[in-house]
């Protein structure tokens, strides 16, 4: 079973720049969850797909965006970044008809820092 | 008031020793809660996942849940460096996003 893989490992923007980070869910999870980790915080919910549609939004600004494909896989793209955006990238996937949406696995994160 | 309140440590105890992580919570419809492990610059690892009250066991690693006092508690046995790492609660209400802690970061040495 392969579980979720996120790239890139890191990234540097400035401000004002774009980015479009990308996940691949662990296999037979049609649910993916983006959080945002900043230094020394807990995981912040940025918004949730399932099926290719958005399903819940946490308090983050509609710059933040996103794309689930017919394969579960996901993007997050983020416009106009901010100096705050920097932080630890999260892709979760889980299987709310097997295991419920609060057994989520992550992946190893996408590093993004910005100047 | 934060939905889930996690004192950050650093926490710092002698290998083999009993370790204690605690979370407070103020929603009442969380029904679910679940401990992560994470490793420096690594993505959160589920350790384990308690459904309402009560305690679960897996090996090494204890849950409790308190409904009624609004606490859950992680128990470590005979912790050995390798669990040195933050430790992450995380609840939620069913079908809702998870809420984190900001986590607890746990020395064992050696």
């Amino acid at each position: 079973e392969t579980g979720v893989t996120q790239s890139p490992t890191h990234l540097i923007k400035t401000r004002g720049q774009q980015v479009t980070l990308r996940c691949s869910s662990q296999s037979g999870h049609n649910t993916v969850s983006w959080y945002q980790q900043a230094l020394g915080q807990g995981p912040q919910f940025i918004f949730q797909y399932y099926r290719e549609e958005e399903n819940g939004r946490g308090n983050f600004p509609p710059r933040f965006s996103g794309l689930q494909f017919p394969n579960y896989s996901s993007e997050l793209n983020v416009n106009a970044l901010e100096l705050d955006d920097s932080a630890l990238y999260l892709c979760a996937s889980s299987a709310p008809e097997r295991g419920g949406l609060h057994t989520q696995y992550f992946g190893p994160g996408t590093r993004l820092t910005v100047l | 008031q934060k939905e889930v309140e996690q004192d950050p440590g650093p926490l710092s105890v002698p290998e083999g020793a009993i370790v204690s992580l605690n979370c407070t919570y103020s929603n009442s419809a969380f029904q679910y809660f679940m401990w992560y492990r994470q490793y420096s610059r690594k993505g959160p690892e589920l350790l384990m996942y308690t459904y309402s009250s009560g305690n679960k066991e897996d090996g090494r690693f204890t849950a409790q849940v308190d409904k009624s006092s609004k606490y859950i508690s992680l128990f470590i046995r005979d912790s050995q460096p390798s669990d040195s790492a933050t430790y992450l609660c995380a609840m939620s209400a069913g079908n809702t996003p998870l809420v984190f802690g900001k986590g607890t970061r746990l020395s064992v040495i050696a």
